[in-house]
């Protein structure tokens, strides 16, 4: 069966510092990949997807950035991240060319930008 | 008008109460419906797909209306551990991208 990691679970990190957050698959192959983030008492705003390595398209500007250097891998990075960066970040993933698209999510990492 | 808007709720009822949730999309080109549930604190999870012709898993029943732009989501019999927030899903076509489309979820409160 499939299952989707995500490190750390909470995080802290104080205003301008980097940030990298990993995602991995395991279970299937060549998975659509998405990070995800959901600020307080708000819906989940897609970041980035990816469909394949070095694949990655970003659905709203601003100073995050994300990688797939391997086929189960998906990292989220900042180089120096703001107040606003705050919130839950979810990675998912989906069977690719399903036409369902039912996406799968890991457990998150709560980031707190202080 | 967003993308698709459900009501905020929170919908406080009793154990074994009948609730419904609607939400409303506004591309009518879309093709694959969800509802997840999602716990305080927690990742959303798949609750069910939703189907043309409606389909019922358990005591939870999804219906599709397209004529209208809605679906719902009709839960019998609460539980306390219905206590959730349920977000409605609707895919969307963006030139040659497809991605999913999250309304800002229902709260549900299921009392003793």
């Amino acid at each position: 069966s499939q299952t989707i990691h995500q490190w750390p679970a909470t995080l802290v990190q104080p205003v301008g510092s980097p940030l990298s957050l990993e995602c991995t698959v395991e279970g299937t192959s060549n998975p659509n990949l998405y990070w995800y983030r959901q600020a307080a008492g708000r819906g989940l705003q897609l970041l980035f997807y990816s469909v394949g390595i070095g694949q990655i398209s970003s659905e709203v500007p601003q100073n995050l950035s994300a990688s797939r250097p391997q086929d189960r891998q998906f990292i989220l990075s900042s180089k120096k991240l703001l107040l606003s960066d705050s919130g839950f970040y979810l990675c998912a993933w989906s069977v690719p060319r399903n036409r369902k698209e039912t996406q799968y999510f890991g457990p998150g990492t709560r980031l707190l930008v202080l | 008008r967003k993308e698709v808007e459900q009501d905020p709720g929170p919908f406080n009822v009793p154990e074994g109460a009948t609730v419904a949730f609607n939400c409303t999309y506004s591309n009518s080109a879309s093709q694959s419906f969800f509802w997840y549930r999602q716990d305080c604190r927690k990742e959303p999870k798949l609750l069910m797909s939703v189907y043309s012709s409606g389909n019922e898993d358990g005591r939870f029943t999804a219906q599709l209306n397209r004529a209208s732009q809605y679906i719902s989501l009709l839960i019998r019999d609460s539980k306390l551990s219905d206590s959730a927030t349920y977000l409605c899903v609707v895919n969307s076509r963006a030139g040659n991208n497809r991605k999913l489309i999250w309304g800002l979820g229902t709260s549900l409160a299921v009392n003793p």
